[in-house]
């Protein structure tokens, strides 16, 4: 069975560092990994997507990788703002032949990040 | 553009009361989900529908029922509302099957059954 962690559930870091966010994988048979970010009271907003063959995606100040061999992925976050201020998700999706549900996303529980001014 | 929109945002439920939430897309996406949020559990995956005309369960399925009414709207409906089912409920939508695409979600349905 599937599990992803993400570790630590919370962090405080000052304004202006360069942070990174850590999600682990148990089973390495994934297609993809999306980093969400979510507000208070709000949805998931997608931030980057990476598939299985791809070792990272950059959009912005933010840079995600992947090793699936070692069933882990990153979320570096660069030049921190008190925007930044958010839980951030990370979910993976099963290998078509791992798995009978083709669009499953399985998430973690994600990183409370806070930003102090 | 509006994007995934959900309705209502909030809904408080007696149990045994029955309700239908609401989820549409504008995007021409062909897969919708349904997630639940709870503390310590994170999202589960309650339902999901790969195209129109179509749905399977997800991890959790059970007291719940779903429509895939047209391409744009797919529905959940709690039959007889339990307090177990007190959650924040997430609709999804992405473009294809969902194996390579996105999924994009929804501000979410706050759900309390008293």
């Amino acid at each position: 069975k599937q599990e992803v962690t993400q570790i630590p559930a919370a962090l405080s870091v000052p304004e202006g560092e360069n942070l990174v966010l850590n999600c682990s994988f148990t089973d390495s048979a994934i297609y993809n990994l999306q980093w969400f970010r979510q507000d208070p009271g709000k949805g998931l907003t997608s931030l980057l997507l990476i598939q299985s063959s791809q070792r990272e995606q950059t959009s912005g100040r933010l840079n995600a990788s992947l090793d699936k061999s070692s069933g882990r992925s990153t979320l570096y976050i660069a030049a921190s703002q008190p925007g930044d201020s958010a839980t951030y998700l990370c979910a993976v999706r099963r290998s078509l032949a791992g798995s009978g549900n083709t669009g499953k996303l399985i998430f973690g529980q994600g990183t409370t990040l806070q930003v102090k001014p | 553009n509006a994007g995934v929109t959900q309705t209502p945002k909030f809904q408080v439920l007696k149990t045994g009361q029955s309700m239908t939430l609401q989820c549409a897309q504008d995007m021409n996406h062909n897969s919708m989900y349904w997630y639940r949020q709870d503390p310590g559990m994170g999202l589960r995956l309650i339902y999901y529908s790969a195209s129109e005309g179509t749905t399977d369960k997800g991890e959790v399925p059970n007291g719940y029922n779903v429509s895939r009414l047209n391409k744009r709207e797919f529905s959940l409906r709690l039959e007889s509302a339990a307090p177990s089912q007190t959650s924040v409920y997430f609709c999804a939508s992405s473009k294809g099957g969902g194996m390579r695409q996105p999924q994009h979600f929804g501000d979410g349905t706050r759900l309390s059954i008293l």
